[in-house]
């Protein structure tokens, strides 16, 4: 177990719906990151948070979005969700300065999503 | 930007054979490099990581990977696998002065008793 929380463990949405996915990371950590893992493929970076800013995003359209809590929790947040959107969400947490994550990256169970 | 590649799948193995799965990054600049490992219906964890010094690492479970640079590689090996080791094996790559971590496709080891 990596202390990394998130909830819910399972989700069923239509498309064009809205979901908000939560994370609690690690005690000591400052640092969230958000990936995509699609079916039999491996995690896509979403964006990371750190100290409550958004300092890095991948390759994501703006309809996905975050947030980071003063207790450094944090949520993702997809609007307008389209099928090709189920996907397990992986949030990672770690202790990083300056927002330069050199440290290791450890992960929640996920949130698995499905739309319908 | 960079990227990685694994080029073995499917893996499939019986107990007490040797494991190697390829690891390749795309990169200019100086890399940190991990393996991660998910075993059916958990999650994601660390087996080990290269940040710096000794190119071979070792890491949890009997498992080590060697960093070669002049190859942009950084295999995962061990001696002799066990049944337990039937997982999905993920390579990633993160720049030193970067914060996106680069995941492979996986390869997904099946260690037939």
């Amino acid at each position: 177990e990596t202390g990394v929380t998130q909830s819910p463990t399972h989700l069923i949405k239509t498309r064009g719906q809205q979901v908000t996915l939560r994370c609690s990371s690690q005690s000591g950590h400052n640092t969230v990151s958000w990936y995509q893992q699609a079916l039999g493929q491996g995690p896509q970076f979403i964006f990371q948070y750190y100290r409550e800013e958004e300092n890095g995003r991948g390759n994501f359209p703006p309809r996905f979005s975050g947030l980071q809590f003063p207790n450094y929790s944090s949520e993702l947040n997809v609007n307008a969700l389209e099928l090709d959107d189920s996907a397990l969400y992986l949030c990672a947490s770690s202790s990083g300065t300056s927002g330069k994550t050199r440290e290791t990256q450890y992960f929640g169970p996920g949130t698995r999503l499905l739309v319908l | 930007a960079q990227s990685v590649s694994q080029h073995n799948h499917h893996v499939i193995l019986s107990e007490a054979a040797s494991l190697e799965l390829g690891c390749n990054y795309s990169y200019g600049g100086t890399v940190n490099l991990f393996w991660y490992v998910q075993y059916p219906g958990q999650h994601l964890q660390l087996l080990l990581k290269y940040f710096s010094g000794d190119p071979l690492v070792k890491g949890i479970k009997g498992f080590e990977a060697e960093f070669i640079k002049s190859k942009f590689s950084f295999n995962l090996r061990k001696p002799s696998v066990q049944w337990s080791d039937t997982a999905e094996y993920f390579c990633a790559v993160i720049p030193n002065a970067g914060n996106m971590l680069t995941f492979g496709g996986g390869t997904r080891l099946m260690v037939k008793p």
